[in-house]
């Protein structure tokens, strides 16, 4: 049972462009959120987080916005650049400590 | 400061096979967590170890074990190995137990096929 979901596999979007990844999870118990950025043949790194007091964080060109009715958690990367280029994991963690992950975003940004 | 490191970095196994992958976590971290990630199920975590003892489980079969020493490398054991194994095994290392995320360092990953 996936209780982190991220539907889109892959998403192109164009230099200077906003790039927008969505996750979606099932679990109400979740209290913090995460995005990671994974480069081929290395670990996921971390990005950036969000408590489930918060609706918002940034950090530079990363911000990540949670709504918690909708179960929703998003990235959006503005502006975008060629360097993004990854495959970004969005993750939950339950009050437990336990991750769960969604199945990853691959991210192209065209030059 | 070195990063996670795990050996080996490709792995050939073939069905009913046991095999063995270690994690070294950063210098002065505890904690060691497994993790696998295949394409269409994205990263799960396995399970977690802090001083030497196993604190988190997540929900895999009992072919899949490890285990921690003292020096706080870790190592992940699967026994029986069937076709459905092969996946890329990470393990991240954080200097407190189960720390949010943000205080977890992955390394490079064993990518493992079973044949």
């Amino acid at each position: 049972d996936q209780q982190v979901k991220q539907n889109s596999p892959s998403l192109s979007v164009q230099e200077g462009r906003i790039s927008i990844l969505n996750c979606d999870y099932t679990n109400s118990m979740f209290d913090y959120f995460l995005w990671y950025k994974k480069y081929p043949a290395e670990g996921p790194t971390f990005l950036i987080s969000i408590s489930s007091i918060k609706d918002k964080n940034e950090d530079g060109r990363f911000t990540v916005f949670l709504n918690k009715s909708a179960k929703h958690l998003s990235l959006h990367i503005v502006p975008s650049q060629p360097g993004d280029s990854a495959v970004y994991f969005c993750a939950a963690i339950t009050p437990g400590n336990q991750f769960y992950f969604g199945t990853g975003t691959s991210l192209t940004v065209i030059p | 400061k070195a990063g996670v490191t795990q050996t080996p970095r490709y792995l050939i196994k073939t069905r009913g096979q046991q095999v063995t992958l270690s994690c070294s976590p950063i210098s002065g971290h505890r904690s060691v967590s497994w993790y696998q990630q295949t394409p269409g199920q994205g990263l799960q975590f396995l399970f977690e170890y802090f001083s030497e003892t196993q604190r988190n489980k997540g929900n895999f079969p009992g072919r899949f074990s490890g285990r921690q020493f003292s020096n706080s490398r870790s190592e992940m054991n699967v026994s029986t190995l069937e076709l459905g194994d092969s996946a890329l095994y990470l393990c991240a290392s954080s200097p407190i137990l189960s720390g949010t995320g943000d205080t977890q360092y992955f390394g490079p990953g064993t990518r493992l096929t079973v044949l």
